[in-house]
C-alpha cells in the first residue's frame, strides 16, 4: 500500500514565525510532489510543486525535497493568520498511464495573531 | 471563468435514494477524477477517467457509477445511498501522462445522507 504520511497536528505558530510542515512517502519511484492548501469548507488549491531534490522558493513558501529520504517539506516564513488552513501533501505515484495523486491526511496549521 | 465546476454544492437526501453529482471542466484537460473527503479531511481518490475511459477504480462499491459523456464532463451517480456515504465529493482534472501536472479541484459537493 503506497502511503503519504503527514503529522495531523494541529500545528500552532505565532504570527511572523516560520511554520514547518513535513511529509514522507513510501513509493520510491514517485516523480512529482505537491502542496495543497485547504481552507475550512473550501476545495484544495495548489500552492507549491517540486520535482527535483533541493529547495524551491516562491514568495514566503519554500518546498524542500529529498528523494533519498523520501521526504518533502513546506516552510512558510513570516506566517500570517490567513495562512491558517489544512495543508495537504500530494505525491504523483509513478506517473505515465497510471497517474494518480495520493494525498496525506493533512496538517492543520493555526497562526495566532 | 470557473475551471472545474460541480453541481450541486450541497445535497441532503434520505437513505436508499439515488442521486447524481455533475462535474465539468473548461481547462482542456484530458483526465478527470472523483475524490472523496471524509469527516477527518482525508482526501481519497475514487475514480479517474482519461478521454472518457475509466483508468482508475479504487475499490469503490458498485453503488457508485461514474459516467463521462466527453472528456470535459464526469458525473457521479450513487444508488441506494447509505449513511456512510456522507462526505464531501471533489471533482478534479489534469493532463494525463504529464508527470509534473497538478490537479485542479472543483468546489466540492457536500453530501449528507439522513
Amino acid at each position: 500500500q503506497k502511503e503519504v504520511e503527514q503529522n495531523s497536528g494541529p500545528l500552532s505558530v505565532p504570527e511572523g514565525a516560520i511554520a514547518s510542515l513535513n511529509c514522507t512517502y513510501s513509493d520510491r519511484v514517485s516523480q512529482s510532489f505537491f502542496w495543497y492548501r485547504q481552507y475550512s469548507g473550501k476545495s484544495p488549491e495548489l500552492i507549491m510543486s517540486i520535482y527535483s531534490n533541493g529547495d524551491k522558493e516562491d514568495g514566503r513558501f519554500t518546498a524542500q525535497l529529498n528523494k533519498a529520504s523520501q521526504y518533502v517539506s513546506l516552510l512558510i516564513r513570516d506566517s500570517q493568520p490567513s495562512d491558517s488552513a489544512t495543508y495537504l501533501c500530494a505525491v504523483n505515484e509513478s506517473g505515465g498511464s497510471n497517474y494518480k495523486l495520493t494525498f496525506g491526511k493533512g496538517t492543520l496549521l493555526t497562526v495566532n495573531p | 471563468d470557473t475551471a472545474v465546476s460541480q453541481t450541486p454544492k450541497y445535497l441532503v437526501t434520505q437513505m436508499g435514494n439515488d442521486k447524481s453529482i455533475k462535474c465539468e471542466q473548461n481547462l482542456g484537460h484530458d483526465t478527470m477524477y472523483w475524490y472523496k473527503q471524509d469527516s477527518k479531511k482525508f482526501l481519497k481518490i475514487m475514480f479517474s477517467y482519461n478521454n472518457k475511459e475509466l483508468i482508475i477504480n479504487e475499490t469503490v462499491p458498485n453503488r457508485f457509477s461514474p459516467k463521462s459523456p466527453d472528456k470535459a464532463h464526469l458525473n457521479l451517480h450513487i444508488n441506494s445511498l447509505e449513511l456512510g456515504d456522507s462526505a464531501v465529493y471533489f471533482c478534479a482534472s489534469s493532463h494525463l501522462g504529464r508527470w509534473n501536472t497538478e490537479a485542479f479541484f472543483g468546489q466540492g459537493t457536500r453530501l449528507t445522507v439522513v
